[in-house]
């Protein structure tokens, strides 16, 4: 079975320093991993994906993460925060449903407030 | 391109009354539809999911039920609504079988049982 645990529900900053947001994930094979971005009020977005390429891999706005196979880890992390960056984050791991159909797993999601 | 329309974005209803909230897609034929329900303090968790019209896969028991009338309108109901199926709906699509597919979302619904 795949699981992701997201360490932290909550993550403060300042804005232009470093962002680290966790992730571990359990999986019995080779996953897909993705980070998503909920900001208030809208939708969910795609930050990034690792589907077994680079293991370090960049997404929008300045985001990156390293897929680590030894550590089980996929954590977000962003050189210099910004205030528009404030929003909750979500970890996803691809998964298999009951019925044998592909499904994503969402972690409990990191709330990222940025003080000025 | 594509788009997906979903309504209403807030509801209020009694215990005891129904629900109907409707997603619907545009710019992409035969999509994966999904129905996703955030609870607050957790990640999302898959409610529903169609692979075409008229079949629906559920990944939990619940008080809920989906349709797929139509191949891009994907439909979550209720007949009598409970204080536990309070919370933050989203309706998502996605092209492909693979994994490796990210899924596209609505903007959501606010649903409060009162």
């Amino acid at each position: 079975a795949q699981s992701v645990t997201q360490l932290d529900s909550h993550v403060s900053v300042s804005e232009g320093t470093p962002v680290l947001l966790r992730c571990n994930y359990s999986s019995s094979y080779s996953p897909s991993l993705f980070w998503y971005v909920q900001h208030p009020n809208k939708g969910l977005q795609l930050l990034l994906k690792y589907t077994s390429a680079a293991t370090l891999v960049k997404g929008i706005n300045g985001f990156e993460a390293e897929f680590k196979k030894s550590e089980t880890s996929f954590h977000l992390t962003k050189p210099s925060a910004h205030m528009s960056d404030a929003a909750e984050y979500f970890c996803v791991v691809s998964g298999f449903s009951s019925g044998g159909y592909n499904k994503l797993i969402f972690g409990a999601g990191t709330r990222l407030a940025v003080h000025p | 391109s594509q788009t997906i329309h979903q309504w209403p974005a807030t509801l209020v209803q009694p215990v005891g009354s129904p629900l109907s909230l409707e997603c619907t897609v545009e710019g992409t034929s035969n999509p994966n539809l999904y129905w996703y329900r955030q609870a607050a303090g957790r990640g999302l968790q898959l409610l529903f999911y169609s692979v075409g019209i008229g079949q629906i896969s559920s990944e939990v028991p619940q008080n809920l039920s989906a349709s797929r009338p139509q191949d891009r309108q994907f439909i979550l109901s209720s007949k009598k609504l409970l204080l536990s199926d309070s919370g933050f709906y989203l309706c998502a699509w996605r092209e492909g079988q693979t994994t490796n597919e990210k899924l596209f979302f609505g903007s959501g619904t606010q649903l409060s049982v009162l």
